[in-house]
């Protein structure tokens, strides 16, 4: 089955204990992208990435890691954590960078740090 | 300023009946994609449908259909028909041609509320 799987699903942490959420596609895709949701704020781009060693800031960049050292996966590292990265992560896919390509979303992470 | 603009917090719907949602954008890119996906409340996030700048029909996908008045800068989704099973959370993204670096963006999202 096509899909993008993300782990953990929930996670509560600790400020300052680093941490990673691993995301992994199984469709090929060239094009992935880790997302924040909040509410009343709406999804908003952490980074991205157009194919392996190719990444770049979203709009909310501070505070996050990623690599993409295969095509098929790419983590979201949090080196230390804090109470304001408390929320809804998602990591996507698209099958490549033009305009017309949809992401497919994983599942999402809960992520509460105290 | 904000690349997607959802205006509408919240949204009832009587059952069977249609209902707009609107979605405005602001880009100064020629070639450029808008998406609409749903997000029920098991928070998946579902893709809807997709317009392209340069398309010259209005997008639709069954029962959702896309209008798009570009001098305007809209894209809003219509949905006939509505179905308990529409009650959702629904978000308009865009994505910029190549030249701007390959970034999506999302409105805030609107809820949608179908009422029996």
């Amino acid at each position: 089955e096509a899909q993008v799987t993300q782990n953990p699903r929930y996670l509560i942490t600790v400020t300052g204990k680093k941490l990673t959420v691993t995301c992994s596609q199984n469709m090929n895709h060239e094009y992935m992208s880790w997302y924040r949701q909040d509410p009343g704020l709406g999804l908003r781009q952490i980074y991205y990435s157009m194919n392996v060693e190719v990444t770049d800031k979203g709009d909310v960049p501070e505070g996050y890691k990623v690599s993409r050292k295969e095509k098929r996966n790419f983590p979201l590292i949090l080196e230390s954590p804090s109470p304001n990265q408390t929320s809804l992560y998602f990591c996507a896919s698209s099958v490549g960078t033009g305009i017309g390509y949809e992401q497919y979303f994983g599942p999402g992470t809960r992520l509460t740090v105290t | 300023a904000q690349k997607i603009t959802q205006t509408q917090p919240g949204m009832f719907v009587q059952e069977k009946e249609a209902v707009t949602l609107d979605c405005t954008y602001d880009t100064s890119d020629p070639s450029y994609g808008l998406f609409w996906y749903k997000q029920p409340s098991s928070g998946e996030m579902i893709f809807l449908i997709y317009q392209g700048s340069y398309d010259q029909q209005n997008a639709t996908e069954g029962r959702y259909s896309l209008n798009f008045q570009k001098a305007r800068k809209s894209a809003n989704l219509v949905i006939s028909a509505s179905q308990l099973g529409d009650s959702a959370m629904y978000f308009c993204a865009m994505r910029e041609g190549s030249n701007t670096g390959n970034q999506f963006y999302f409105g805030t999202g609107t809820s949608l509320t179908v009422i029996p």
